[in-house]
């Protein structure tokens, strides 16, 4: 069975403090592994897609990486406005038609 | 550029009635997806439009359905509404490999 698992759940961080937040996935014919951001109330955010193991996409204080098993969001030294829900997803290739499997996201809260 | 626009943006329904989302993708845009987000489930997927041809589906009852127009406007519908089907809808359109950028949602509240 496809299945895609964020951790952790939640995570405070100071601000400045490095971290990073892990997208773990059991699928068959991955095409891709996307990366958004979520502000409560709004739609999710497009942040990276990533095609292939070894493969890294930055945009400002983040970097997203890619291996066989597991996809990792890189935050470093953070600030209070990165503070939201982000959330992985994976595109699957299938029979009738390509699957998209979302994961219950990382909630971050960077402090002051 | 105009993102995804998505109306209304929130509706307040009673249960057994039935509700019609609507959904205007990005220019350009022929392929628009919706999607179910509650604080349980997360973003659950629920079916995917191209040139007006449901092209993915996701496990969900046939009560909820959608269609999409030749200017690629989307419709997502729902019959007989349950209390369980209160929840945050997004729709998302995308261009070929690209991630989707979603519209703000509706927010619909089944009492």
């Amino acid at each position: 069975e496809d299945q895609v698992t964020q951790s952790p759940e939640a995570l405070r961080l100071q601000e400045g403090e490095s971290s990073s937040l892990n997208c773990s996935y059991t699928v068959s014919g991955l095409r891709g592994l996307f990366w958004y951001r979520q502000d409560p109330g709004k739609g999710p955010e497009f942040l990276f897609t990533l095609y292939s193991a070894g493969e890294e996409k930055e945009k400002e204080r983040l970097k997203a990486t890619l291996t066989k098993k597991e996809s990792f969001l890189h935050i470093t030294a953070p600030k209070p406005e990165d503070s939201a829900t982000y959330l992985c997803a994976v595109e699957v290739y299938g029979n009738t038609g390509n699957q998209f499997y979302f994961g219950t996201g990382t909630s971050l809260t960077v402090i002051p | 550029k105009a993102g995804v626009t998505q109306t209304p943006r929130y509706l307040i329904k009673t249960r057994g009635q039935q509700v019609t989302l609507s959904c205007s993708p990005i220019s350009g845009h022929r392929s628009v997806s919706w999607y179910q987000q509650t604080p349980g489930q997360g973003l659950q997927f629920l079916f995917e439009y191209f040139s007006e041809t449901q092209r993915n589906k996701g496990n969900f009852p046939g009560r909820f359905s959608g269609r999409q127009f030749s200017n690629s406007r989307s419709e997502m519908n729902v019959s007989t509404l349950e209390l369980g089907d209160s929840a945050l809808y997004l729709c998302a359109s995308r261009s070929q490999n690209y991630g989707y950028t979603f519209g703000s949602g509706t927010r619909l509240t089944v009492v």
